[in-house]
């Protein structure tokens, strides 16, 4: 079946321009995440959807970002001001709903480069 | 705070080697584990997990890994690594959100270069 689509696939900005992140996450999963990766580290927690709420925004990392979910389906991350530490993988992944959801499925990432 | 270590950084090893990749985490409580794997130019695909039961948990490809948790530990291995296995190699531990549910803590991940 389909999995955790994203998009764009590769996304270069110029610093302090606004970018939004898609993630369309497997039909069904009420449970998405969104995570990033720097170059050489491991992946870091963002933000959590159960359904259309956010009830876990503990890891976005400033006020420049922020995040949406429609429904149970498609979120979109929206970067605003980039930075060039903003650089980075932007991973969504989802998964069953809660409790269930410690397996998760991921996407192939958004690679965001800011200049 | 949850954290993930993953002591080495590089593995390079030649085929037909054993691999022994090790993960050590710092949750005290009741802990679900995973190893992910990343090829080349693919994204991030389960490895296996460990939820409960057997601390010997076996996935695909031929890992397999062994929660001990009296060193809370996770080492993945494999008796007999192929060209294939090149890839980087994520170990993870849930860690719980405010909301009820369970965020991923990552290692930093291990790179395996198999030599043909």
């Amino acid at each position: 079946g389909a999995g955790v689509s994203q998009s764009p696939s590769n996304k270069v900005t110029e610093k302090g321009k606004d970018v939004e992140l898609r993630c369309d996450p497997i039909s069904g999963h009420t449970a998405l995440y969104w995570y990033r990766q720097r170059l050489g580290q491991g992946l870091e927690f963002l933000i959590y959807f159960q359904g259309n709420s956010a009830p876990d925004k503990s890891g976005l990392p400033s006020d420049r970002f922020s995040a949406e979910r429609t429904g149970e389906s498609v979120s979109t991350l929206t970067i605003q001001r980039t930075q060039q530490e903003d650089s980075a993988v932007y991973l969504c992944a989802s998964g069953p709903r809660a409790p269930n959801g410690f397996e998760q499925y991921f996407g192939p990432g958004t690679r965001l480069t800011v200049t | 705070a949850q954290s993930v270590s993953q002591h080495n950084h590089h593995v390079i090893l030649s085929e037909a080697a054993s691999l022994e990749l090790g993960c050590n985490y710092s949750y005290g409580g009741t802990v679900n584990l995973f190893w992910y794997v990343q090829y080349p130019g693919q994204h991030l695909q389960l490895l296996l997990k460990y939820f409960s039961g057997d601390p010997l948990v076996k996935g695909i490809k031929g890992f397999e890994a062994e929660f001990i948790k009296s060193k809370f530990s996770f080492n993945l291995r494999k008796p007999s690594v192929q060209w294939s296995d090149t890839a980087e190699y994520f170990c993870a531990v849930n860690s719980p959100l405010r909301a009820g549910s369970y965020q991923l803590t990552f290692g930093k991940g291990t790179k395996l270069s198999v030599i043909p």
